[in-house]
């Protein structure tokens, strides 16, 4: 079984550039994540889906974040403008509803 | 209150010695329960389920007190390997809708 594909693992930019990440999540999981991780922290939920639907999106930043996952599948991440305090590492995960998650390998930002 | 609590550690242990971390969460409802594995600048990784006879694989117990809401991992004879953080994951729902939490981490350094 192919993992959670995440794209790129890394990414430096300046400050006040856009960014985006994708995912591409295991087949047949459902329910796909995006975390953030700030070093010496857990996983921080940003956004969850189910199928195509944002069911959690309360801890998203939507001043300057937005999520889309158009068919249910792979999903992309985007922020714009990016700011210094956001560089942190971008994970994204899957399940079965409710069931234990998977993660990416992660996409590390650097904001300069 | 944090509803998923850790203490950070760091846990410094020999090799050999035995060494156990406790989780506590704050929603009695949650009904499911985890512990993940991280490496330094990798994801995290499933270690174990947690269920409420205890379980066991290898080295490792996991165990869970739902009287007093915490979760703990004990690990035997710990090796070089060991070295980690270990994250516990809480889930509160059903099928109407589902939380996952994260702890913060548990650091383990296992020196010879």
């Amino acid at each position: 079984e192919a993992g959670v594909v995440q794209s790129p693992r890394y990414k430096i930019i300046e400050k006040k550039q856009p960014v985006a990440f994708w995912c591409n999540p295991i087949s047949g999981h459902n329910t796909l994540y995006w975390y953030l991780q700030n070093l010496g922290q857990g996983p921080e939920l940003l956004i969850r889906y189910e199928n195509e639907e944002a069911v959690d999106d309360s801890q998203l930043p939507k001043d300057r974040f937005s999520a889309e996952r158009l068919k249910g599948v792979d999903s992309t991440l985007k922020i714009q403008p990016a700011e210094l305090g956001d560089s942190a590492v971008y994970l994204c995960a899957s399940s079965r509803q409710g069931g234990m998650i998977t993660f990416g390998s992660g996409t590390r930002l650097t904001v300069v | 209150r944090k509803e998923v609590e850790q203490d950070p550690g760091p846990f410094n242990v020999p090799e050999g010695a035995t060494v156990a971390f406790n989780c506590t969460y704050s929603n009695s409802a949650s009904q499911s329960f985890f512990w993940y594995r991280q490496d330094c600048r990798k994801e995290p990784k499933l270690l174990m389920s947690v269920y409420s006879s205890g379980n066991e694989d290898g080295r490792f117990t996991a165990q869970l007190n739902r009287a007093s809401q915490y979760i703990s991992l004990l690990i035997r004879d710990s090796k070089l390997s060991d070295s980690a953080t270990y994250l516990c994951v809480v889930i509160t729902g059903n099928t109407g809708g589902f939380k996952t939490i994260f702890g913060a981490g548990t650091r383990l350094f296992v020196k010879a």
